[in-house]
């Protein structure tokens, strides 16, 4: 157990769709990494935050979006869903520079 | 361009058959270079980070060393619950903590 933890741990949608994922950090880390991976596929940077400020982003779509709050949980909002959406979304935490992943989100987009 | 490149993509071997998975990179200055494990479904799991030329790390029955341009990831006398995508991911000088990723080998082991 890492102790990093996301929910929820599957969501199905339908195209179109919004939705939430939500990750909360090792005790401690100020760091909050998002990761997309997609069927047999590597893991895509999305966007970092650091302490409730965006630090880096990746390939991020711009109908994708994150936050992080000042208890430090960050949340992914993805909107206007497509089928190509359907992946797993990864939350990372870090104290420095080695990087704890949660379990995951599965989003199946119909 | 700063690349991540693993090899080889798969790797099949028989129970206490040992081997090496390879990660080569090339980046402006490394800060530092990590292993994960991944199983099918799940989050990557920390394995180890590596800084400097030279430097060995061991966990069970694997052995990450680092060089000026590669990372091995040796496994000892495998067991069948080593099987897993192992990661290796890089941390540029010039990034801040953003990782850059190889694409994963698969290891299977059978009994």
């Amino acid at each position: 157990d890492s102790g990093v933890t996301q929910t929820p741990k599957h969501l199905i949608t339908a195209t179109g769709q919004r939705v939430t994922l939500r990750c909360s950090p090792r005790s401690g880390d100020l760091s909050v990494y998002w990761y997309q991976q997609s069927l047999d596929q590597g893991l895509q940077f999305l966007i970092q935050y650091y302490n409730g400020e965006e630090r880096a982003k990746g390939n991020i779509l711009e109908r994708f979006s994150a936050q992080q709050f000042p208890d430090l949980h960050s949340e992914l909002n993805l909107s206007s869903l497509e089928l190509g959406d359907s992946a797993l979304y990864f939350c990372a935490s870090s104290e420095s520079d080695t990087q704890y992943f949660g379990p995951g989100t599965r989003l199946t987009v119909l | 361009e700063d690349q991540v490149t693993q090899s080889p993509e798969a790797l099949r071997l028989q129970e206490g058959e040992s081997s090496s998975l390879n990660c080569s990179y090339t980046v402006s200055g490394l800060r530092g270079l990590f292993w994960y494990r991944q199983d099918p479904g799940k989050g990557p799991e920390f394995l180890f980070t590596l800084y400097s030329a030279g430097e060995e790390k061991e966990k069970e029955r694997l052995k990450a060393t680092l060089t000026k341009k590669e990372s091995f990831l040796h496994i000892t006398a495998p067991k069948p619950e080593d099987s897993a995508t192992y990661l290796c991911a890089v941390h540029p000088r010039y990034s801040n903590y953003q990782l850059i990723w190889g694409a994963g080998t698969k290891l299977i082991i059978k009994p």
